[in-house]
């Protein structure tokens, strides 16, 4: 899991909240990833960011919400207009955008809602 | 548009046999090609990637791939399997020349019985 951290492991919401799941890295890379995986299927791209407070939408960011105030750090927050939230969430980072580097992976965090 | 498809939802092999992971992509440019493994409940782990050269690579773990642009294919190989290599497996493609993001396939689930 390199030095990408992800906080907490296991999560759980009633409906109506927001939760906020942490990501910090200590890679010194530039560009941060937030990806959804559900059952069966495979990485779908929430949010990703390039620099400090610079972030662009990914497929699947309706519901989603996040900040980039320090370059180790970038922070998913799940809304409660996110209908469908019970998935496991995978944050990633690399050197830069268009590296040919690969991304590294934080360990997830699984949410469900209750 | 970038995409990548991994035909076989899971693979079954016997311990010692070798093992192929299907994966084929489609891309626009050049394609920055990558093997990932995710192990129950963590993140994704990177095996090899290529970029551009000698069209077999060569990984962790006993993994290779090989390259075949004719195809756009990049099967995952490894001359014998071990019971620990049981795991989720995923293809991801990225275009050299105008992408900024990975896309990543549906997954393979690789099962090796002893």
């Amino acid at each position: 899991d390199g030095g990408i951290t992800q906080s907490p492991k296991y999560l759980f919401r009633k409906e109506g909240q927001n939760v906020t799941l942490s990501c910090e890295q200590n890679l010194n890379h530039d560009a941060m990833y937030w990806y959804r995986q559900d059952p069966g299927q495979g990485l779908r791209l929430i949010y990703y960011s390039q620099i400090v407070n610079d972030f662009q939408k990914g497929d699947i960011a309706e519901g989603y919400s996040v900040s980039r105030e320090k370059k180790e750090s970038f922070p998913l927050t799940v809304t409660s207009a996110q209908k469908n939230p019970t998935a496991f969430y995978l944050c990633a980072s690399t050197w830069g955008l268009r590296s040919y580097n690969e991304q590294f992976f934080g360990p997830g965090t699984r949410l469900t809602v209750l | 548009a970038q995409s990548v498809a991994q035909p076989e939802d899971q693979v079954n092999v016997a311990e010692g046999n070798p093992l192929t992971v299907k994966c084929t992509y489609s891309v626009s440019g050049n394609p920055y090609l990558f093997w990932y493994v995710q192990y129950p409940n963590r993140g994704l782990q990177f095996l090899l990637k290529y970029i551009t050269g000698d069209n077999l690579v060569k990984g962790s773990y006993g993994f290779e791939a090989e390259f075949n642009k004719s195809q756009t294919s990049f099967h995952l190989k490894k001359p014998s399997a071990l019971v620990s290599d049981s795991a989720l497996y995923f293809c991801a493609v990225r275009d050299a020349d105008a992408g900024n993001m990975l896309t990543f396939g549906g997954g393979t689930r690789l099962m090796v019985k002893p």
